[in-house]
């Protein structure tokens, strides 16, 4: 069965470093990877997503993940953090059911918290 | 154009009520899903609707179900409330049939006393 760990339950950075939350997975075949962030109170917004291709992935709000299909990673990574990204981040994975879909499954998440 | 709106935001019910979540997914979106959000179990998968037809579903008892209409909106309801049932449900709607990219709505947060 598929798994994701994100190994951080809390990150605190201060605003412009750069940031790295840890996603690890596990998953049989070539599985599909997503990052989402939920603020408070709201629901999950996708940041970015991977299948194949060019393992360096771009998504919104400057954010990228990189795929280590070696090190079954996912780890997703902002240069300079701003205070609005102070959010719950969440990594998941998802397998193509028999149902003709793919449905994610998602880590316990990791809180962001950002000093100014 | 709208995103995913799910109604009400807030309830409170009473263990051994049932409970009837709405979602409207975005416009010419027709594949939506379930899950439920607590602080000790996570974001757990309910089920998932395709074109009115449940396409997969989670590990969840019985008194957990839905539907989809025609107009791709969604219902779930929950029967027999617990109080393990407390927590944020949030629908998620797609445009592509394989669900590959799903837009969340805010949520409706139950509490059950």
């Amino acid at each position: 069965a598929q798994s994701v760990t994100q190994p951080d339950i809390h990150i605190t950075v201060s605003e412009g470093a750069s940031l790295e939350l840890r996603c690890n997975y596990s998953y049989g075949a070539t599985p599909y990877l997503f990052w989402y962030v939920q603020s408070p109170g709201q629901g999950l917004q996708l940041l970015l997503k991977y299948f194949s291709g060019d393992t360096l992935v771009q998504g919104i709000k400057g954010f990228e993940a990189e795929f280590k299909r070696s090190q079954s990673s996912f780890n997703l990574r902002k240069p300079s953090v701003h205070w609005s990204d102070a959010a719950e981040y969440f990594c998941a994975v998802a397998e193509l059911t028999s149902g003709g879909s793919y449905i994610p499954t998602f880590g316990r998440g990791t809180s962001l918290i950002v000093h100014p | 154009k709208a995103g995913v709106t799910q109604t009400p935001r807030y309830l409170i019910k009473t263990r051994g009520q049932q409970v009837t979540l709405s979602c409207s997914p975005i416009s010419g979106h027709r594949s939506v899903s379930w899950y439920q959000q607590t602080p000790g179990q996570g974001l757990q998968f309910l089920f998932e609707y395709f074109s009115e037809t449940q396409r997969n579903k989670g590990n969840f008892p019985g008194r957990f179900s839905g539907r989809q209409f025609s107009n791709s909106r969604s219902e779930m309801n929950v029967s027999t409330l617990e109080l393990g049932d407390s927590a944020l449900y949030l629908c998620a709607s797609s445009l592509v049939s394989k669900n590959t990219e799903a837009f969340f709505g805010q949520g409706t947060r139950l509490t059950v006393v």
